[in-house]
C-alpha cells in the first residue's frame, strides 16, 4: 500500500464547475499537508499549505484536512481552462521532513 | 521571490555519456536541496537530499555512484548522471529549502530538466 493514494484521473469538467480533488494516506504521523499544481513539463508550484486538521481558503481554492479519516481535499470553485494541470497532494511528518507525494490528478477544464 | 532555476531544461545524450544538471536558488540561500525524478504520469520520487557542504543522503534504491550530487554553495547544487542509459530518461526536478526568514522550511521547485538518453 502506498503511503499516499491519489486518483490519477484524468478528470474533465466544464468551465465554471466545482472541482473536488482528494488524497488518502495511511500514516497518522503526517502533520503538514500541501497541494501543488504542475503544468505539463514544468516543476510543481505550491497552491495550498495546511497544518493539521481544518479548512483553508485562498481565492477560488479551498483545502480541507480530516486527520481522523486520513483524507485531504482540494476544491476549486468556478474552474477555468487555465486550471488545467496536474494536481499533486503532498505531506510530511515534521516541518523539516521530506515530502511524500501522491501520484497526481490530471485535470482538464473545457471552455 | 523564492525562485529556483534549472539548467539545462532539456538534454539529449548518447548512452554511456555523463550529464550534469544544475539547480540554483536565485534569491535565497538554500541550506537544503532535494532531487526528484518523475516518470510520465507518475509522482515525484525523491532521489536524494543534500545539505550545503555535506554529502548527499540517498533514498533507498538510488545508486549514489550513478547519480552524483554536489552542493558546494548555498545557491547551487548539481546532479550528474554518470554513464547514462535509456532507462535513466526521465524528468529531473530539484527543489530548495531555506531555514531562515519568512520562507523557512518551504520547498521551492525548479522547472525541471528533461533527460533523454539515446
Amino acid at each position: 500500500q502506498k503511503e499516499v493514494e491519489q486518483d490519477p484521473g484524468p478528470l474533465s469538467v466544464p468551465e465554471g464547475a466545482i472541482v473536488s480533488l482528494n488524497c488518502t494516506y495511511s500514516n497518522s504521523a503526517f502533520q503538514y499537508f500541501m497541494w501543488y499544481r504542475q503544468y505539463s513539463r514544468k516543476g510543481p508550484e505550491l497552491l495550498m499549505y495546511t497544518y493539521s486538521s481544518g479548512n483553508k481558503e485562498d481565492g477560488r481554492f479551498t483545502a480541507q484536512v480530516d486527520k481522523s479519516s486520513k483524507y485531504i481535499s482540494l476544491f476549486i470553485r468556478d474552474s477555468q481552462p487555465s486550471d488545467s494541470a496536474t494536481y499533486l497532494c503532498a505531506m510530511r511528518w515534521s516541518q523539516g521532513g521530506k515530502l511524500i507525494f501522491g501520484q497526481g490528478t490530471e485535470l482538464s477544464v473545457k471552455p | 521571490g523564492a525562485v529556483v532555476s534549472q539548467h539545462p531544461s532539456w538534454v539529449i545524450c548518447k548512452s554511456g555519456t555523463s550529464v550534469k544538471i544544475e539547480c540554483r536558488s536565485l534569491d535565497f540561500q538554500a541550506t537544503t536541496m532535494f532531487w526528484y525524478r518523475q516518470f510520465p504520469k507518475q509522482s515525484l520520487m525523491l532521489m536524494a537530499t543534500s545539505n550545503e557542504g555535506s554529502k548527499a543522503t540517498y533514498e533507498q534504491g538510488v545508486e549514489k555512484d550513478k547519480f552524483l550530487i554536489n552542493h558546494a554553495s548555498l545557491t547551487l547544487s548539481t546532479l550528474t548522471v554518470t554513464s547514462a542509459h535509456p532507462e535513466d530518461s526521465s524528468f529531473y526536478i530539484c527543489s530548495a529549502r531555506s531555514l531562515a526568514g519568512a520562507i523557512s522550511n518551504e520547498q521551492f521547485f525548479g522547472p525541471g530538466t528533461r533527460l533523454t538518453v539515446l
